[in-house]
């Protein structure tokens, strides 16, 4: 399958700084690709999904000024968290759209706000 | 409303046992596709099955089975042979129709498999 590099897998950031994750598709152009989110021991949550080239489309409830998505290249999705908060703290998990059969995760980006 | 329900929290199984873990869904659109994945501690998903609303046949990938009850709207996952290994968190979900949005996967809330030596 193909292969999707995430980065970085953990980060440790101070309140009120901002956090750049990038997902990068190693082997294959990907015009679209999802943002996850997911609390311990719970389900992944749709954040936005990302178009190459135009702006992203954010699910009912998340912030698009907190949550920066930019998908500038075919092989790269960058996700900012800006002025982070204790309650941002969370797993973020990237995924390219493969074939209808397939969905190509990032290794995910374990991020804790102090 | 949920489109994909994991009734099970948490699931005990004795190593070489097989176990089944439970999804049912919801949806209107005729096209669909059904995944399970395995997330371990370490966070990765790891695809393990898919099964396509057309498919007459039930998906098998080596130990994973998916009975796939198209009418019950159900789609669960058989492991046969557990292994200590498989102990981890296990995703249904589903991907519909086509557009701008074809392509985003709707989880279910998860279960937690634990494999007992």
């Amino acid at each position: 399958g193909a292969v999707v590099s995430q980065h970085p897998s953990r980060v440790i950031c101070k309140s009120g700084t901002s956090v750049k994750i990038e997902c990068r598709s190693l082997d294959f152009q990907a015009t679209t690709m999802f943002w996850y989110r997911q609390f311990p021991k719970q389900s992944l949550m749709l954040m936005a999904t990302s178009n190459e080239g135009s702006k992203a489309t954010y699910e009912q409830g998340v912030e698009k000024d907190k949550f920066l998505i930019n998908h500038a290249s075919l092989t790269l999705s960058t996700l900012t968290v800006t002025s982070a908060h204790p309650e941002d703290s969370s797993f973020y998990i990237c995924s390219f759209k493969g074939d209808p059969t397939e969905a190509f995760f990032g290794q995910g980006t374990r991020l804790t706000v102090v | 409303a949920q489109k994909i329900t994991q009734t099970q929290p948490g699931m005990f199984v004795q190593e070489k046992e097989a176990v089944t873990l439970d999804c049912t869904y919801d949806t209107s659109d005729p096209s669909y596709g059904l995944f399970w994945y395995k997330q371990p501690s370490s966070g990765e998903m790891i695809f393990l099955i898919y099964q396509g609303s057309y498919d007459e046949q039930n998906a098998t990938e080596g130990r994973y089975s998916l009975n796939f009850q198209k009418a019950r709207k159900s789609a669960n996952l058989v492991i046969s042979a557990s292994q200590l290994g498989d102990s981890a968190m296990y995703f249904c979900a589903m991907r519909e129709g086509r557009g701008t949005s074809y392509g985003k996967l709707t989880f279910g809330q998860g279960t937690i498999l634990t494999v007992h030596p």
